[in-house]
């Protein structure tokens, strides 16, 4: 089966600039999950879909970040204006539904904001 | 809230047995998984403890001891290609999803 896929896979923007980033996860999956990994940290949830609906989205920064998946199927998040401690690699991931805990990341999208 | 704790840097040479621990600390504890992560590549699931004891996936295992918020992930017949960064990831009891620790950077020497 075809795994998670992200795209751009690199972006740089200067600072104050907008981005987006689409995510379309494994056929069938119910969860979608972006995460931000700061270089030498662990991934960080931002936001988790299930289906169209947000189950989780406490870590997200709303007054700059935002986030849907209208179909329940893909997803984009939008940075708007993005700062300099922004710079990141965003991951998205999926899973088969709400209580597995397996999850399939993409490649990612590495962010680099000057 | 969650916290958890690896090493930051674990070194072993080809063929030996290494050990990466985890300790945490949660409000409320449903399950630990491990993934792998290569340097620019996307965090891989290795493996889940939901309750306590060994879990085995081929050369990996994983432990755990709900009783000490402690688990660890066992690497054995080492190769090169197990070189990269592994995290242990607890299950956040309000929204299902998994709350990741800062890894540890595995090298495998020669």
């Amino acid at each position: 089966e075809a795994g998670v896929a992200q795209s751009p896979r690199y972006k740089i923007i200067e600072k104050r600039q907008s981005v987006a980033f689409w995510c379309n996860p494994i056929s069938g999956h119910a969860t979608l999950y972006w995460y931000q990994q700061i270089l030498g940290q662990g991934p960080k949830l931002l936001i988790q879909f299930q289906n169209n609906g947000v189950v989780d989205d406490s870590q997200l920064p709303k007054d700059r970040f935002s986030a849907e998946r209208l179909k329940g199927v893909d997803s984009t998040l939008k940075i708007q204006p993005a700062k300099l401690e922004d710079s990141a690699v965003y991951l998205c991931a999926s899973s088969t539904g709400h209580g597995s805990y397996e999850q399939y990341f993409g490649p990612g999208t590495r962010l680099t904001v000057t | 809230g969650q916290s958890l704790e690896q090493p930051s840097e674990v070194t072993a040479v080809e063929g030996a047995i290494v050990q990466i621990n985890c300790t945490y600390q949660t409000s409320g504890f449903y399950g630990l998984s491990w993934y792998q992560q290569h340097d620019g590549g996307a965090p891989t699931f290795l493996s889940y403890n939901g309750l306590d004891g060994l879990e085995e996936t081929g050369r990996f295992s994983s432990f755990l001891s709900r009783s000490d918020s402690y688990g660890y992930l066992l690497l054995q017949e080492l190769q090169m290609k197990d070189s990269a960064s592994y995290f242990c990831a607890v299950r956040d009891p309000r929204g299902q999803n998994f709350v990741f620790g800062p890894g540890t950077r595995l090298s495998v020497l020669p």
